[in-house]
């Protein structure tokens, strides 16, 4: 079983809509949680902690499930920018980290 | 714009050649990676520096050989490689401790073994 798990998509959704991603984790040890935006050929970029009690930004909502061992990002109001790979970075105790595989979203106009 | 550099951005190189990457990060952080990633998959990290400390080697061919000549530098030996060592790598710094704290990624090298 992969330590981390994604939804590869891709997710196909129209400008203006919700759509949410999640990433699911196997060990309970895991310590930290990001979310990165990786555009093609591009590097990735970090979009967000996820925190325990959740945190927003903007149209961009993290949120953090202990007990299911999950995270999951909600990206409201869709623009055309936000059409890229979504990766979740998991870590566990003593620096062991973890890249989900990505997930792709088409924003189409 | 990102605040880690790393050059080259492309290199070419044949399977007999000795050639560096390098990386440059000027946000004071004490901790630097190196990943590799291939076309579709996710990065793989390879080697993290804390403290100019070498930290982590997750089980790297010898043919690849990091040093940290300094807090904002990180260099990456390439000698021998094949192939398969075909990939994008990529730096990333953070500030310590290394399994807390976000990371920062330069543009990578999008290095080509012939």
């Amino acid at each position: 079983r992969k330590e981390v798990e994604q939804d590869p998509g891709p997710f196909n959704v129209p400008e203006g809509a919700t759509v949410a991603f999640n990433c699911t984790y196997s060990n309970s040890a895991s310590q930290s949680f990001f979310w990165y935006r990786q555009d093609c050929r591009k590097e990735p970029k970090l979009l967000m902690s996820v925190y325990s009690s959740g945190n927003e930004d903007g149209r961009f909502t993290a949120q953090l499930n202990r007990a299911s061992q999950y995270i999951s990002l909600l990206i409201r109001d869709s623009k055309l920018s936000d059409s890229a790979t979504y990766l979740c970075v998991v870590i566990l105790r003593f620096n062991k980290f973890y890249f989900g595989s990505g997930t792709k979203l088409n924003v189409k106009p | 714009d990102t605040e880690v550099t790393q050059t080259p951005k492309h290199l070419v190189m044949g399977m007999t050649n000795k050639k560096s990457l390098k990386c440059e990060q000027h946000m004071g952080h004490r901790a630097m990676y190196w990943y590799k990633q291939k076309a579709k998959k996710p990065p793989e990290l390879m080697f993290v520096y804390s403290y100019e400390k070498l930290s982590i080697n997750e089980s790297v061919p010898s043919r690849f050989s990091p040093e940290c000549p300094n807090s904002s530098l990180l260099n990456l030996h390439l000698h021998a490689l094949q192939p398969e060592d075909s990939a994008l790598y990529l730096c990333a710094s953070s500030q310590p401790p290394t399994g807390v704290n976000e990371q920062f990624f330069g543009p990578g090298t999008r290095l080509t073994v012939l």
